[in-house]
């Protein structure tokens, strides 16, 4: 069974809009960490924000927020005020566990901003 | 500022060729990870290390090999190059705890 699931292949936006790009995880182990990432045409990964299972909050940086809903085992990562910079792919992520564990990623969705 | 860096950006190689992709850390990292990434399947995981020589199978190590002599080096090592190999190769590296992973810049690996 896929451990993260983004069912948007690819969504479009208008700029200054806001978009959700979803995300599901699978996992039974009460301790986990969940991680978006954007990754340009440049090919660079690039490190968006993070929630951990025990918080409390749902976790935002800048114009990122996480929609993090435990019971129903999504972490949907919200744009607001999408600008055409932030046209890229986006890529969930979970680590499980404690320590030395690696993250595994979700297909993808690849977001165009219109102009 | 951490830095990962690959060797190669872009790299040919023939088949059955051996390859070595490098990656290096500066930032004292005990994990690192080695990913490949194609499209439609997002990121894969070939293998990742803790610690010095130690190395544990992803999902994929099938035709892969790593080496970890040094903390901040991890290689990734192709025995016998094949086409469906080629790929974009993604190196990563972490602490020990529930932090981001920096990634490299990447290594698009063509195999002809």
């Amino acid at each position: 069974a896929q451990k993260i699931t983004q069912t948007q292949p690819g969504m479009f936006v208008q700029e200054k809009e806001a978009v959700t790009l979803d995300c599901t995880y699978d996992t039974s182990d009460p301790s986990y960490g969940l991680f978006w990432y954007k990754q340009p045409s440049s090919g660079e990964m690039i490190f968006l924000i993070y929630q951990g299972s025990y918080d409390q909050q749902n976790a935002t940086e800048g114009r990122y927020s996480l929609n993090f809903q435990k019971a129903r085992k999504s972490a949907n990562l919200v744009i607001s005020a999408s600008q055409l910079g932030d046209s890229a792919m986006y890529f969930c992520a979970m680590r499980e566990g404690e320590g030395n564990t690696p993250l595994v990623f979700g297909k993808g969705t690849r977001l165009s901003v219109i102009a | 500022d951490v830095k990962v860096t690959q060797s190669s950006r872009y790299l040919v190689k023939r088949t059955g060729e051996k390859v070595f992709l490098e990656c290096v850390q500066d930032m004292d990292h005990e994990n690192m990870f080695w990913y490949r990434q194609d499209p439609g399947l997002g990121l894969r995981l070939i293998y990742f290390s803790y610690d010095v020589k130690m190395k544990e199978k992803g999902d994929i190590p099938e035709g892969y090999s790593v080496s970890r002599e040094k903390k901040e080096r991890f290689s990734l090592i192709l025995e016998s190059a094949s086409t469906n190999q080629t790929s974009m190769y993604l190196c990563a590296s972490s602490f020990g705890d529930n932090t981001e992973a920096f990634f490299g810049q990447g290594t698009r690996l063509t195999v002809v």
